[in-house]
């Protein structure tokens, strides 16, 4: 059972935006950078964020990051068709002292 | 560009040993840490295990009583060893560097059945 809690679906509209909340606590996101995957059926899964609101080389600006306290946030703007999949937030967690993903949203462009 | 391929055996019969190896090229293995994550059937991803350029290594607690995840410099490789499967264990076993992991394997599916 993960210890980061994600919705396990959103949805939006072509050219619309999305947000997906990822629900931690201190010993995770409260004190350390969060980073968020995109996962495509049998596809490795992609680095999107890291450092909370650090994009890669070649992810586009209209992926980013946010976090208040416990909780952090991705947003995806302009959602386009190849938007849909799988999205995790991830974190180190300084109890269990390993790294811990989320439960994962799946993300449906209407 | 870094790469990584994960390879062995796509059935495990219970009871028996999990072994995956995976190949580092375009890049070296003596720096970052290098991970294991999988994701099972109708499951999300969960971290395994990482191995450090040094040797030294951080396990998953719920698996860490069956987890061996080692790296051989000379090989250009990393592997991993989980024993006692069983049907739960089955799922797509992807290898990765640094942490948090930017480069992935495509990963590989193991099945665990008799």
């Amino acid at each position: 059972q993960s210890v980061l809690t994600q919705p396990p679906s959103a949805s939006g509209t072509p050219g619309l935006g999305v947000t997906i909340s990822c629900s931690g606590s201190s010993s995770n996101i409260g004190n350390n950078p969060v980073n968020w995957y995109q996962h495509l059926p049998g596809m490795a899964p992609k680095l999107l964020i890291y450092g909370t609101n650090q994009r890669p080389s070649g992810v586009p600006d209209r992926f980013s990051g946010s976090k208040s306290g416990t909780s952090a946030s991705l947003a995806i703007s302009g959602l386009q068709s190849d938007d849909e999949a799988d999205y995790y937030c991830a974190a180190w967690d300084g109890s269990l002292n390993g790294f811990v993903f989320g439960t994962g949203t799946q993300v449906s462009v209407l | 560009q870094v790469q990584l391929q994960e390879s062995g055996p796509g059935h495990v019969k219970p009871a028996e040993t999990l072994s995956l190896s995976c190949t580092v090229s375009g890049g070296s293995i003596s720096s970052y840490s290098w991970s294991w994550i999988r994701r099972s059937p109708g499951k999300g991803l969960e971290w395994i295990g990482s191995v450090y350029y040094d040797g030294s290594t951080n396990y998953n607690p719920s698996l860490q009583s069956r987890v061996t995840i080692s790296v051989d410099t000379s090989k250009v490789q990393f592997s991993l060893k989980l024993n006692s499967v069983t049907a739960a264990d089955s799922a797509v076993y992807y290898c990765s560097r640094g942490m948090p992991p930017d480069y992935w394997g495509q990963g590989i599916p193991v099945t665990v059945s008799s």
